[in-house]
């Protein structure tokens, strides 16, 4: 499977800022996902990432609050923008394995907005 | 649509005893089934999965059978372990891998 790092691991941050979530895998995929897992809860996904086009969003989440870059076909990032306390949670990036079934997933980026 | 159930946790076991957690699904087509599993404060591994009817999944001593019948995809180990202890969701993916929803999962601790 694919080795795949985030940045930042963790951060505090407070209202009204952004923050920019870096997704990095050692080697080429088509497809690229982001993830929200609030507090105790399961995984939403976010937007898949599209290399050379825009981010196809979910149902409920919007450009502008989460805009997504993929430059290349190892690397994506994440902004969470205007936060807000409900925004705490851990963001997750996925990669589709080779297998073309399953996902594998970074190891998260927590983060608390105060 | 597309949905995962499982188990409601947390579940609580001692150290070699027998582990069951429930998971259903609801699905157009023939979606493929995973268990992924959380360790504290780490991201999601996947534990094993099932792509056909009849499939079963093992790893690390896990075991789950894709019944199509019963719309199910239950998680077995005949002995859990202390360091068993993790939060486990089920998921199914449709679409190939394009598409991925998760059950709610289920916190696991094991006393020793």
């Amino acid at each position: 499977s694919a080795v795949i790092s985030q940045k930042p691991s963790r951060d505090i941050c407070q209202r009204g800022t952004s923050l920019t979530i870096q997704c990095q895998v050692d080697s080429q995929v088509t497809m690229m996902f982001w993830y929200r897992q609030q507090p105790g809860q399961s995984l939403t996904l976010i937007a898949t990432a599209n290399q050379g086009s825009e981010a196809t969003y979910e149902s409920g989440f919007v450009i502008d609050k989460f805009p997504i870059s993929r430059p290349n076909l190892t690397f994506s990032t994440l902004t969470v923008s205007n936060m807000s306390p409900e925004d705490s949670s851990i963001y997750l990036c996925s990669v589709t394995g080779q297998g073309g079934y399953e996902q594998y997933f970074g190891p998260g980026t927590r983060l608390t907005v105060t | 649509g597309n949905s995962v159930t499982q188990m409601e946790g947390p579940v609580t076991l001692s150290e070699e005893a027998f582990l069951t957690i429930n998971c259903t699904y609801t699905a157009t087509g023939y979606p493929s089934l995973f268990w992924y599993v959380q360790y504290p404060g780490e991201g999601l591994q996947l534990l094993l999965k099932a792509t056909k009817a009849d499939d079963k999944g093992s790893n690390k001593g896990f075991e789950a059978t894709y019944r199509k019948e019963t719309t199910s995809f239950h998680l077995e180990k005949g002995s859990v372990q202390v360091s068993d202890s993790a939060v486990y969701f089920c998921a199914l993916s449709y679409q190939g891998a394009q598409k991925l929803v998760f059950g709610q999962g289920t916190r696991l601790t094991i006393n020793p």
